[in-house]
């Protein structure tokens, strides 16, 4: 069964601090996908990276970066420079892939993050 | 970007009265919607699986009689909370997933809010 470890319930970091979020993950198949998404006080999900087991590159867009490791089924998720608006929960999520596309998302506990002035 | 419509944002209740909850996918066909639940300061937890014209699958624990769910169209899925109590109160939140796939894999409605008084 897919389960998601989000083992950071709150950070708190100062403005333009680094941040990295950790994410572990468990799945059977070979072919999965994973996302970071950002829920602010609203509670509406933003959609932040998604990530193919596929794929191993690590990339980079503006101050997001991640880093994907299969060998240890880790998919952790940076915030270079956090600003004030960064504060939200950041949820890690799995799907498993399936012939008529994505399966149903799995979703981390979520961790915290307060960015203070 | 693909869109999901999700009506209302929040509604008050009183307890013993049924509530409905609409997500409509705009600009595309969503053949598969998933209903999620969020109380507060925890995680999103799948509730119910449907495909447009056929049942809902519901997840262990999930009482499908409580929690109506049709998906009549590849536009329209709506959750029914009939007889609501106090404890259903939650925000509760759809996500689509377009024929395709598309870069984000899933889209998300802004949620709806409910109290049960």
């Amino acid at each position: 069964a897919q389960k998601v470890t989000q083992a950071q319930t709150e950070i708190s970091v100062v403005e333009k601090e680094d941040v990295t979020l950790d994410c572990v993950y468990e799945t059977r198949d070979t072919t999965y996908y994973l996302f970071w998404y950002k829920q602010p006080p609203s509670g509406e999900l933003v959609f932040l990276i998604r990530q193919n087991s596929f794929d191993e590159q690590n990339e980079i867009s503006g101050r997001y970066s991640w880093n994907f490791q299969k060998s240890t089924s880790s998919f952790n998720f940076t915030i270079t420079a956090s600003q004030v608006v960064d504060s939200a929960v950041y949820f890690c999520a799995l799907s498993e892939a399936a012939n008529t596309g994505f399966q149903k998302l799995v979703f981390g506990t979520g961790t915290r993050l307060l960015v203070s002035p | 970007g693909a869109v999901v419509s999700q009506h209302p944002s929040w509604v008050i209740c009183k307890s013993g009265t049924s509530v409905k909850i609409e997500c409509r996918s705009l600009d595309f066909q969503a053949t598969t919607m998933f209903w999620y639940r969020q109380f507060p300061k925890q995680s999103l937890m799948l509730m119910a699986t449907s495909n447009e014209g056929s049942k809902a699958t519901y997840e262990q624990g999930v009482e499908k009689d409580k929690f109506l769910i049709n998906h009549a169209s590849l536009t329209l899925s709506t959750l029914t909370v009939t007889s609501a109590h106090p404890e259903d109160s939650s925000f509760y939140i759809c996500s689509a997933r377009d024929l395709a796939g598309a870069r984000y894999g899933y889209t998300f409605g802004s949620g709806t809010r409910l109290t049960v008084v």
